[in-house]
């Protein structure tokens, strides 16, 4: 079965300090990965995607992705961060049963200094 | 346009009450999920549709959860009789083929809380 892993609960940045969020899959076939960010209260947000193509994926606010097959990671990326990218980040995988249901990862909380 | 739509956005009740959740999904997507998120529990993948038929609903916790797909545009998750323990938030994501890869968007949610 498809799946990823969170493995922090929680990342600490100041703010201007690169970020790093990070994400493991296990899949059988091609993955389909994904990260989403939920800000306090709101629903989750779509962030990035990586479905084939380039290991670098561009996204929304400034973030990126690299996508690593042989080390099965998909870790979230920004060169400096804001305050305001406080939040909860959840990684993605689509299964593969064919219906686009996505297996969440358990979320990592990023907490940006001033 | 509109994103995914819920309502209502709050709800508070008693135990034992009914309590229905909607959903309206952006239009032209074919599959729709609603999950619930807890503090104890995360997120979770309650049911799943396609085509408006029930694909997977091993997420549902008990017997008093139902949800039904009428058509393309509505969808609702019912509770009956709620419990103390349904208190959580309720999101409603739908997704298309037009949407290469597969990712769901997701509406505001529905703060369920049941005294």
């Amino acid at each position: 079965a498809q799946s990823v892993a969170q493995p922090e609960d929680q990342v600490k940045v100041a703010e201007g300090n690169p970020l790093t969020v990070k994400c493991t899959y296990s899949v059988s076939g091609n993955p389909y990965l994904f990260w989403y960010v939920q800000y306090p209260n709101r629903g989750l947000q779509f962030l990035l995607k990586y479905i084939t193509g380039d290991n670098l994926v561009k996204g929304s606010y400034g973030f990126e992705a690299e996508f690593n097959k042989s080390q099965t990671s998909f870790h979230l990326k920004k060169p400096s961060a804001l305050v305001s990218d406080s939040a909860l980040y959840f990684c993605a995988v689509r299964d593969n049963t064919g219906f686009q249901k996505l297996v969440f990862g358990t979320g990592t909380r990023l907490l940006v200094s001033p | 346009d509109a994103g995914v739509i819920q309502s209502p956005r709050h709800e508070v009740t008693e135990m034992g009450q009914e309590v229905t959740l909607r959903c309206k999904p952006i239009s032209g997507h074919n599959s729709l999920f609603w999950y619930r998120q807890t503090m104890m529990r995360g997120l979770e993948l309650l049911i799943y549709f396609n085509n408006n038929v029930p694909i997977d609903d091993s997420g549902m916790p008990e017997d008093r959860f139902s949800a039904k797909m009428p058509n393309a545009s509505f969808s609702t998750l019912k509770i009956q009789p709620s419990e103390p323990r349904d208190s959580a938030v309720y999101f409603c994501a739908s997704t298309g083929l037009s949407t290469l890869g597969g990712e769901q968007f997701f509406g505001p949610g529905t703060r369920l809380t049941v005294l």
